[in-house]
């Protein structure tokens, strides 16, 4: 069946680096792509998303990346603080089905001050 | 002002109880969602309703019965719980449409003994 594949499942960054969280997907018919920050006792939060018509998109720190062709999709997050702390899920729509939405298996990130 | 709210936030029952959790949304969204997140962190949908209409019904036992009595609540009845139930459930909730992102409530964190 159609899934989502995250890595890596933690990751750990100095305040002040980088972030980068890498997922793939397999369904083809995708198209839609957010997501989200799940802070601890708290639901997801939409943090950015993406059409599968766009390469790119940029919200401050955040920046996500799609390559259709390969199917996969990234999210870029820079001068990282330590309340970017959190676990982060990609999500891709399910081909055809309004708002089902496949979930990567998360990543715990890590700002150490 | 809380746009998805869930109760209660905490459920502890046992084996072989029926429960239910109540979600409502103040959005004005059409669609709303209940979602299962495991212990490993795992989220997966497991029922969609659009305008109190039953959308998407994931392989779910039919212990479980969601039930929308209007657009803006949707309910989850859970008969004869088990201890493989236990997990935290989110209600969510979004306009409909490919595009449009999940809004999900903080969640019901259900343990059965």
């Amino acid at each position: 069946g159609e899934n989502v594949e995250q890595h890596p499942s933690t990751l750990s960054v100095q305040e002040g680096d980088s972030a980068v969280i890498k997922c793939t997907y397999s369904d083809s018919a995708s198209n839609y792509f957010p997501w989200y920050k799940q802070e601890l006792g708290k639901g997801p939060q939409l943090i950015i998303d993406i059409r599968s018509n766009v390469g790119e998109k940029k919200d401050q720190r955040i920046a996500v990346t799609l390559n259709k062709t390969a199917k996969h999709f990234s999210l870029h997050i820079t001068e990282t603080q330590p309340e970017d702390s959190a676990v982060y899920f990609c999500a891709a729509s399910m081909g055809g089905s309004q708002g089902n939405l496949i979930f990567g298996k998360g990543t715990k990130l890590s700002v150490k001050p | 002002d809380t746009a998805v709210s869930q109760t209660p936030k905490y459920l502890v029952t046992q084996m072989g109880n029926d429960k239910s959790i109540k979600c409502e949304q103040n959005l004005g969204h059409d669609t709303m969602y209940w979602y299962k997140q495991d212990s490993k962190k795992f989220l997966k949908i497991m029922f969609s309703y659009n305008n109190k209409e039953l959308i998407i019904n994931e392989t779910v036992p039919n212990r479980f019965s969601p039930k929308s009595p209007d657009k803006a609540h949707l309910n989850l009845h859970i008969n004869s719980l088990e201890l493989g139930d236990s997990a935290v459930y989110f209600c969510a909730s979004s306009s409909g449409g490919t595009y449009s992102p999940l809004h999900f409530g903080n969640g019901t964190r259900l343990t059965v003994t």
